[in-house]
């Protein structure tokens, strides 16, 4: 089944030390989308590509990057991950006129 | 700037109630609305997408409207169920012609057994 898989699911990382998510779709969608989601709050877009166009929100920390080096791959690296970085981090695509999203992946800080 | 809120933020129904969750947003330039459900822990799972076009969407127990005029939409649940426990979350894009999409808070909606 074409789908927005995220990898991994729960990842636990240590205050200051870098970590990578990854996001791979099989939809052939030329957006793709970061978001991170604190309890009960809603998503908040980090950035987008529109191909290999990068968008960055004007309000994303410096400490977040992204890569995506193919339609298919995404990946969000946080540099220095901080005590306010844990949460739930949505990957999703978008065919202009729907969304898709990922399981996500639950980000752990020590 | 796109702002959407959803109301209420919470709600607790018995089993079988017919309810309506509410969206209402700033800019009415838009092309489309979608209304999403999230579990505890979960991604997000597209319920309906509703075009500039169309007044409603159906899906089973649920119809979604869009009145782009007044800058509202409606998500409507028949006879629900405890299953249908989740978050629902509005969101229409965030600008004309754009790829971003705002999302409002949600409503946490509890259906009892």
């Amino acid at each position: 089944d074409a789908m927005v898989i995220q990898n991994p699911r729960y990842q636990v990382t240590q205050f200051g030390k870098p970590v990578t998510l990854s996001c791979s779709q099989t939809l052939n969608h030329n957006v793709m989308y970061w978001y991170q989601q604190k309890s009960s709050q809603a998503p908040k877009l980090l950035f987008h590509y529109y191909d290999k166009d990068f968008n960055n929100e004007a309000d994303t920390p410096d400490n977040f990057q992204s890569r995506r080096p193919n339609t298919s791959f995404c990946f969000l690296d946080i540099r220095s991950p901080g005590l306010g970085d844990a949460a739930m981090y949505l990957c999703a695509t978008s065919s202009r006129n729907s969304q898709y999203f990922g399981p996500g992946t639950r980000l752990l800080v020590l | 700037k796109q702002e959407v809120t959803q109301i209420p933020a919470a709600l607790s129904v018995p089993e079988g109630e017919n309810l309506v969750l509410n969206c209402s947003f700033t800019d009415s330039a838009i092309y489309n609305l979608q209304w999403f459900r999230q579990d505890p822990g979960k991604g997000l799972t597209s319920l309906l997408l509703i075009q500039s076009s169309q007044r409603e969407q159906t899906s089973g127990r649920l119809n979604a409207s869009l009145d782009k005029s007044s800058g509202r939409s409606t998500l409507y649940i028949a006879a629900s169920q405890p299953g249908d426990s989740a978050t629902y979350l509005c969101a229409p894009p965030s600008q004309t012609g754009g790829f971003k999409t705002i999302f409002g808070a949600g409503t946490r909606l509890f259906v009892k057994a």
